[in-house]
């Protein structure tokens, strides 16, 4: 069964930081990888998409890489914001009929101005 | 730009009652996802349609949770009845057809439901 593990739960830094967030999971033989964004009480925005033959997808500030043979994937923001303060969630697809996502709990993100 | 969209927003009941939530997706979507996220948690799939048939009903608690989608575009997710375990996040997603390999999931903005 596929786990996802996001650590630390929650990182609270000054504004204009450059960050990584990291995402693990258990079984290398993923589809595909989202990173989400989520504002509390909200529902979840699609920041980027690697495809598992790819090794990164930047978009503005925002950067994520996969190495799919050591199970790992990292958010990468660069200059932080306070408007970046959100949970970011990251998610695996095992494809085909499995497309459904599997979730880890997410790193609740603080950017102090 | 096309979105998710779910209703109601927000759904308070009490435990026995039965509870509906509605979801429209992107036009021309031919699979739709129900998710529930329990506070802290990430989302876990409850059901997976495509088209009109379900897909993934795995982890759908069948003794009181129903889904459907007849006409394969909007659907329907019904708890009868409530517990207090079901408080939670509700969240509807679309993709335009589960399994492609740059199939990105876009989420509608959720229906909270708190039973008391």
């Amino acid at each position: 069964k596929q786990e996802v593990t996001q650590i630390p739960a929650a990182l609270s830094v000054p504004e204009g930081e450059n960050l990584v967030l990291n995402c693990s999971f258990t079984d290398s033989a993923i589809y595909n990888l989202q990173w989400f964004r989520q504002d509390p009480g909200k529902g979840l925005t699609s920041l980027l998409l690697i495809q598992s033959s790819q090794r990164e997808q930047t978009s503005g500030r925002l950067n994520a890489s996969l190495d799919k043979s050591s199970g790992r994937s990292t958010l990468y923001i660069a200059a932080s914001q306070p408007g970046d303060s959100a949970t970011y969630l990251c998610a695996v697809s095992g494809g085909g009929a499995n497309s459904k996502l599997t979730f880890g709990k997410g790193i609740t993100l603080s950017v102090r101005p | 730009e096309a979105e998710v969209a779910q209703s109601p927003r927000y759904k308070i009941t009490e435990k026995s009652q039965a509870v509906a939530f509605w979801c429209d997706p992107i036009s021309g979507h031919a699979t739709l996802y129900w998710y529930r996220q329990i506070l802290g948690q990430g989302p876990e799939l409850l059901v997976q349609f495509q088209d009109e048939s379900v897909v993934d009903d795995s982890q759908l608690p069948k003794d009181r949770f129903s889904a459907e989608r007849l006409k394969g575009v909007d659907s329907t997710l019904k708890i009868q009845p409530a517990e207090l375990g079901d408080s939670a996040m509700y969240l509807c997603a679309s993709s335009l057809e589960g399994g492609l390999l740059l199939d990105t999931q876009y989420f509608g903005p959720g229906t909270r439901l708190t039973v008391l």
